[in-house]
């Protein structure tokens, strides 16, 4: 129940294209959604977060939707460039006392030139 | 303003040893989480420690401990290392007491066990 599930493990897309990853969950407990981009050598980077109160958010080229009754939620980045090339986790994770993120397990996304 | 930051950078260690690995939060901020990373079981959720105190901790065994001190900053602590604690150990930090601020990732600990 504490799982989320990312999808796909890779994905190759062309400059200008649309990039789409895709995530899961199960535990309806869980009340905040971030993605987070990651580069060789670096820690995750925020790069968005929605709430399950809305069913969408933009920001510049990335957008978040977000399905509640079918716990899912999926990350777009319009008109992909290669400075895009990154890993990208989906997290989710609900109030306890702190927050605890549960990762997906990431998407390993190429933009080619 | 500084980011997250974590020493040492990367460690080799052989098994049965024990290794402590430094974090220092951005500035302000209280609370600081540990998670570790790996390419089969992806970014795993250690602990969290807020004004010196643990709020909430992972399914990792008692050999991961972790403590945080008055200045916030924090160390965590492998004990009787075996060669599946080989990860990268990524370091946040937050602001506030909500659950809904920002999580600031250090580059991460290295670690290599032989």
């Amino acid at each position: 129940q504490q799982q989320v599930k990312q999808s796909p493990q890779s994905l190759i897309v062309q400059k200008g294209g649309i990039s789409i990853i895709n995530c899961a969950y199960e535990n309806t407990a869980f009340d905040y959604f971030p993605w987070y981009q990651q580069f060789p050598g670096k820690g995750p980077a925020l790069l968005i977060a929605i709430r399950p109160d809305v069913s969408e958010k933009k920001e510049g080229r990335f957008t978040i939707s977000f399905n509640k009754s079918a716990k899912q939620f999926s990350l777009h980045i319009m008109d992909s460039q290669p400075g895009d090339s990154a890993t990208y986790f989906c997290a989710a994770s609900m109030y306890q006392g702190a927050q605890k993120l549960v990762f997906g397990q990431g998407t390993r996304l190429t933009i080619n030139p | 303003k500084a980011g997250v930051t974590q020493t040492p950078r990367y460690l080799i260690k052989t098994r049965g040893q024990q290794v402590t690995l430094s974090c220092s939060p951005i500035s302000g901020h209280r609370s600081v989480s540990w998670y570790q990373q790996t390419p089969g079981q992806g970014l795993q959720f250690l602990f969290e420690y807020f004004s010196e105190t643990q709020r909430n901790k992972g399914n990792f065994p008692g050999r991961f401990s972790g403590r945080q001190f008055s200045n916030s900053r924090s160390e965590m602590n492998v004990s009787t290392l075996e060669l599946g604690d080989s990860a990268l150990y990524l370091c946040a930090s937050r602001g506030g007491t909500a659950n809904t601020g920002e999580l600031f990732f250090g580059e991460g600990s290295r670690l290599t066990v032989l």
